[in-house]
């Protein structure tokens, strides 16, 4: 049961560094997105996309790039890091009928920028 | 835009013993889900429960129940018979019946378990 794959788990970059965040799913869910956590602020939705070629942005959105070519695939692209976006960041995922509501959370990554 | 509020950081509890999570939230929409998910030291989020607003009765599953007030927008979270493996964040989230299928979160609530 893969379910939701995100790498890295761990990943340490200078300011100004660009980086990409995989995450690829196995479940065939149309709704994928990008949250990240910080202390006291709880999940805050970066970007998300309701199928492959969509995608649209959420709370957060500055500084992060998204694409999705596929059903199974959501990057995040950090173009030009910042210490600013240190946090962990959670992939999740969805189906799109709304039988159930629940999200599919990754394990998360955590990002230092130095 | 909706939100949600969890009044409380951190909570503890005796092991074996009941402690209640405290959620609030606004919105303006009648069909939504909500959803408790908990959060260990090892980061992986996992759902607890599920409450669909259109539904009356209130969640359970096992040793976890919820209180919904739906005209009051409350959601807590019951946890009976407290064990040592549900130290964990717990958080409250909203998720639109329609829209953009984005989930809210509050701040969380640390729950500490006492041995």
């Amino acid at each position: 049961n893969a379910g939701v794959t995100q790498t890295p788990k761990f990943q340490v970059l200078k300011t100004g560094q660009s980086m990409t965040l995989q995450c690829a799913q196995d479940m065939n869910h149309e709704y994928m997105s990008w949250y990240r956590q910080d202390p006291g602020m709880g999940l805050r939705l970066i970007h998300y996309s309701v199928g492959a070629g969509i995608t649209d942005q959420g709370e957060v959105p500055n500084g992060y790039n998204v694409s999705r070519s596929t059903t199974e695939d959501f990057p995040l692209r950090l173009l030009s890091a910042a210490p600013s976006q240190t946090s962990v960041y959670f992939c999740a995922s969805s189906y799109w009928d709304r039988s159930t509501g629940e999200l599919f959370f990754g394990e998360g990554s955590r990002l230092t920028v130095l | 835009a909706q939100t949600v509020t969890q009044s409380q950081p951190e909570m503890s509890v005796q092991e074996a013993e009941t402690v209640t999570l405290s959620c609030t939230y606004d919105t303006s929409e009648s069909d939504y889900y909500l959803f408790w998910y908990k959060q260990p030291p090892s980061r992986q989020m996992i759902l607890v429960i599920r409450q669909e607003a259109y539904k009356q009765q209130n969640a359970t599953e096992n040793r976890f129940s919820v209180n919904f007030q739906k005209a009051a927008k409350s959601f807590s979270l019951k946890i009976s018979d407290s064990q040592l493996g549900d130290a964990a964040m717990y958080f409250c989230a909203y998720r639109s019946y329609f829209g953009n299928e984005k989930l809210t979160f509050g701040t969380g609530t640390r729950l500490t378990i006492i041995p």
